[in-house]
């Protein structure tokens, strides 16, 4: 079966880092997905894993490790607008439909 | 920056009624996706459409779901005979082929409401 963990909540502090840890047991793999979602929106890309190692665009960074089926996003500076839910997501095969498996999100609340 | 664009934003409709949710995905994306959210709940795949037809379904997309492109920019979701639990954000999707094919550009959503 398909299994992606997240935390349900974080609280940070504006200015701080965040890491967001993802944890997935899944049948196949092919790339994980982080996505940022802020209440009553749509899902926006954030970042994308396929390779062992850490990816950084700006102030967000992923790392990935396959062995481990372990994902993490890291977030620095952060800022009020940072509030969202964070979704892990796995795209477990390597075909055309492209389908994810979306983790429930951790809700992070960014306090002054 | 292209974006999806969903209709209706919101609807609400009796159990048993038919419903068509429509989008236009980015004009030169070639892969067309519906995910549903319940309130409070995760991101769940219901279809993927390349082609002219479905490529791959969840076992959410039963008999009572089907998807079309009726032209050569709209992909809707019908839902027939709506039953309570169908009552759900519903959010279309586009990718590419080639580069940048993996990354899901989701739109706005229609928020479904079965009474």
């Amino acid at each position: 079966g398909q299994n992606i963990d997240q935390p349900t909540e974080m609280t940070a502090t504006e200015g701080a880092i965040v890491q967001i840890n993802c944890t997935y047991q899944t049948s196949g793999f092919n790339g994980l997905f982080w996505y940022q979602q802020h209440a009553g929106e749509a899902p926006t890309f954030l970042s994308y894993n396929v390779l062992d190692g850490l990816e950084e665009k700006g102030r967000f960074s992923s790392f990935l490790s396959r062995s481990k089926g372990y994902s993490y996003l890291l977030l620095k500076e952060l800022q009020m607008k940072d509030s969202a839910s964070y979704l892990c997501a796995v795209r477990e095969e390597d075909n055309a439909g492209n389908m994810l498996t979306f983790g429930g999100g951790t809700r992070l609340m960014v306090k002054p | 920056e292209p974006e999806v664009t969903q209709t209706p934003s919101h609807q609400v409709t009796q159990m048993g009624q038919e419903v068509i949710l429509r989008c236009v995905p980015i004009s030169n994306h070639l892969y067309f996706y519906w995910y549903r959210q319940i309130l409070g709940q995760k991101v769940e795949f219901l279809v993927s459409f390349y082609n002219n037809e479905i490529s791959e379904k969840s076992e959410i997309f039963d008999d009572q779901f089907s998807v079309e492109r009726p032209d050569g920019s709209n992909f809707t979701l019908k839902i027939r005979s709506t039953k309570l639990e169908d009552s759900a954000m519903y959010f279309c999707a586009s990718s590419r082929v080639g580069p940048g094919a993996n990354v899901l550009t989701f739109g706005a959503g229609s928020r479904l409401t079965v009474l």
